[in-house]
């Protein structure tokens, strides 16, 4: 069974706006980790924000939040005042504290264009 | 000064060569990675080494081979090279293995194209 779900291949947004990327999670694990990272064209894989699963606030880092909805098992992520920039791939991952060796494992991503 | 740096950025090579993909990290860190991202973008753990020692070896042909001379160096070879090698791999590293919370540092990336 797949651990990270990200059901939107590809998602448009206009300039300004904001938009959220959806990530659902599986595991049964009470102690994990997720993470959001962004592969631009370039193609360098850039960390943008961290939840753990014991955070009783949503994070935030600066444009980027994370809506971490626990009993759904879902850490989507929030842009806001999207910009040209953003535009890449988002991934989507999670580290459990049990399991080997706690290796980060990703969902599938999902391309994000912003548009003029 | 790069964190993690990976060399060669780009690698073209026929099928049945031997090839390696060097990989240094400057952060200090304990623990290093291997990840291939396939051509729909997926990326998936191939090795993981903490202080030398290999700790993950996920289901990869025994033609790649992972050395670690030391701790900030985590080199990918890989034995006669097939089609299906294609891909970007990536090395990454983190300070520790076993918090949750630790974030992976990446190298930029190694594009392989079989012919």
């Amino acid at each position: 069974a797949q651990k990270i779900t990200q059901t939107q291949p590809g998602m448009f947004v206009q300039e300004k706006e904001a938009v959220t990327l959806d990530c659902t999670y599986d595991t049964s694990d009470p102690s994990y980790g997720l993470f959001w990272y962004k592969q631009p064209s370039s193609g360098e894989m850039i960390f943008l924000i961290y939840q753990g699963s014991y955070d009783q606030q949503n994070a935030t880092e600066g444009r980027y939040s994370l809506n971490f909805q626990k009993a759904r098992k879902s850490a989507n992520l929030v842009i806001s005042a999207s910009q040209l920039g953003d535009s890449a791939m988002y991934f989507c991952a999670m580290r459990e504290a049990s399991g080997s060796a706690r290796q980060l494992t990703f969902g599938s991503g999902t391309q994000l264009t912003v548009l003029p | 000064d790069t964190a993690v740096s990976q060399t060669p950025k780009y690698l073209v090579t026929q099928m049945g060569n031997d090839k390696s993909i060097k990989c240094e990290q400057n952060l200090g860190h304990d623990t290093m990675y291997w990840y291939k991202q396939d051509s729909k973008k997926f990326l998936k753990i191939m090795f993981s080494y903490n202080n030398k020692e290999l700790i993950i070896n996920e289901t990869v042909p025994n033609r790649f081979s992972p050395k670690s001379p030391d701790k900030a160096h985590l080199n990918l070879h890989i034995n006669s090279l097939e089609l299906g090698d294609s891909a970007v791999y990536f090395c990454a590293s983190s300070q520790v293995l076993a918090a949750t919370n630790e974030k992976l540092f990446f190298g930029s990336g190694t594009q392989l194209s079989v012919l």
